[in-house]
């Protein structure tokens, strides 16, 4: 019952380098989602994908891209880093129609860039 | 547009009770959460409430809910020092799974 896995905890970057944050959950849930978390300014969904084959543009998605790979993975990608991405990334997954029970989130990427 | 918000810091002494608030403009709100988020971890389920609610209870917490206000209100009662943390109100609408979060209450507990 290990919910959503999120790799690796911790990174540090140089500027315009490249990396993938990956994500991947075990409970057959339709719905995933990438946030941004930074001090002061709460939780900011950056990519979410509806459902396997689908993704859209959430609020901050300038410098990242995404890749839903399978039901279970959920990727974020970084082309090229700048010091704004130092952030604390959460991956979260939901039922097609959470309701009731929310999302489910990992334990977070912490990633900084210099 | 949608939008949450939360007062930034609540301190309290142990023992005592917490009131954790929030507001959202969005009336078509159908569920409503509060998450917890410990220091170095991900954001966890606490307790959630429906829009047709005005009050939840579930072990030491209250959830009120004034949909004619917009308030969501969360109440720890006989806070310990484990309940130091952030917490997040968040809200979904029925068509879809997309939650909006506030920006979190950051709660300190006061031996």
């Amino acid at each position: 019952n290990a919910g959503v896995t999120q790799t690796p905890k911790f990174q540090v970057l140089k500027t315009g380098q490249s990396m993938t944050l990956q994500c991947a959950q075990d409970m057959n849930h339709n719905s995933m989602y990438w946030y941004r978390q930074d001090p002061g300014m709460g939780l900011r969904l950056i990519y979410y994908s509806a459902s396997e084959g689908t993704t859209d543009k959430g609020e901050v998605p300038n410098g990242y891209n995404v890749s839903r790979l399978n039901k279970r993975e959920f990727s974020l990608r970084l082309e090229s880093a700048a010091p704004s991405q130092t952030s604390v990334y959460f991956c979260a997954s939901s039922e097609a129609y959470g309701g009731a029970r929310g999302y489910t989130f990992g334990s977070g990427t912490r990633l900084t860039v210099v | 547009g949608e939008d949450v918000e939360q007062s930034l810091f609540l301190s309290v002494r142990e023992g005592d009770s917490s009131v954790i608030n929030c507001t959202y403009t969005d009336s078509s709100s159908t569920y409503l959460y509060w998450y917890k988020q410990e220091p170095g971890a991900g954001l966890q389920l606490l307790t959630y409430i429906f829009s047709n609610m005005d009050m939840k209870q579930d072990q030491r917490l209250t959830v009120l809910l004034n949909k004619k206000d917009k308030h969501l209100s969360l109440r720890i009662a006989d806070t310990q020092t484990g309940d130091s943390a952030i917490y997040f109100c968040a809200e979904s609408k029925a068509a879809g799974n997309k939650l909006t979060f506030g920006g979190g209450t950051r709660v300190l507990v006061k031996p």
